[in-house]
């Protein structure tokens, strides 16, 4: 069974720090693009940032351009996002999404539960 | 960017009405589109694909229309289970942006 659990998220404060995790199971994450989407409470969902399969072509959007890191570990099947210099804006539930474009190599949709990430002082 | 402007914000329906939600993107994007459905507290569903294409497993009431800027959901005859909040998402460049989404309650 595919799962994307996501992890790292809490309450930081404003300049701060965090580190997500999405820990993928029941495929190789290896040959599979992957994104990371978030949701601020009770608003819409914003694309975040997306790495290719050997992690050398990425894409982020312009707010978190400068302060996040996507990247991934094959390997370890883990694909990762590291948040510095956090706003009271950042705060949302981060999903992390395999692919999100239908293919016919991946037709399926699958998103992790989401972790919650709070800036505030 | 690509702005995807979504209509309505919400929507107040009964079961068994036939609702539609637009979507329309500020340059063309082909037919490089996608609807969600999302419910509380749970991630976001892919329904539609390629702006028309159902996901496998979606019932057949849900249809995908458009291509270029303009670009409908419709919903045939609502269940109790369609009450939720819908987003398209456009795929076509990057950043990939996401309508504002619609709110869809009981009537």
């Amino acid at each position: 069974e595919v799962q994307l659990v996501e992890s790292g998220g809490g309450l930081v404060q404003p300049g701060g720090s965090l580190r997500l995790t999405c820990a993928a199971s029941g495929f190789s994450l290896r040959t599979y693009w992957m994104h990371w989407v978030r949701q601020a409470p009770g608003k819409g969902l914003v694309w975040v940032s997306r790495i290719n399969d050997d992690g050398d072509n990425i894409m982020y959007a312009d707010s978190v351009k400068g302060r996040f890191t996507i990247s991934r570990d094959n390997a370890k099947n883990t694909l990762y996002l590291q948040m510095n210099s956090l706003r009271a804006e950042d705060t949302a539930v981060y999903y992390c999404v395999r692919t999100l474009v239908h293919s016919a190599y991946d037709p399926d949709d699958y998103w992790g539960q989401g972790t919650l990430v709070t800036v505030s002082s | 960017d690509i702005q995807m402007t979504q209509s309505p914000s919400s929507l107040s329906a009964s079961v068994g009405d036939r609702v539609t939600i637009t979507c329309r993107a500020s340059h063309g994007i082909r037919s490089d589109l996608a609807w969600y459905q999302q419910k509380p507290g749970k991630a976001p569903k892919r329904l539609i694909y390629g702006a028309s294409s159902l996901q496998s497993g979606v019932p057949f009431r849900f249809s995908g229309r458009g291509s270029g800027t303009e670009f409908t959901l419709t919903i045939s005859s609502l269940q109790p289970e369609d009450f939720a909040t819908y987003y398209c998402l456009q795929h076509n460049s990057y950043p990939h942006t996401f309508g504002q989404g619609t709110k869809l309650e009981i009537k």
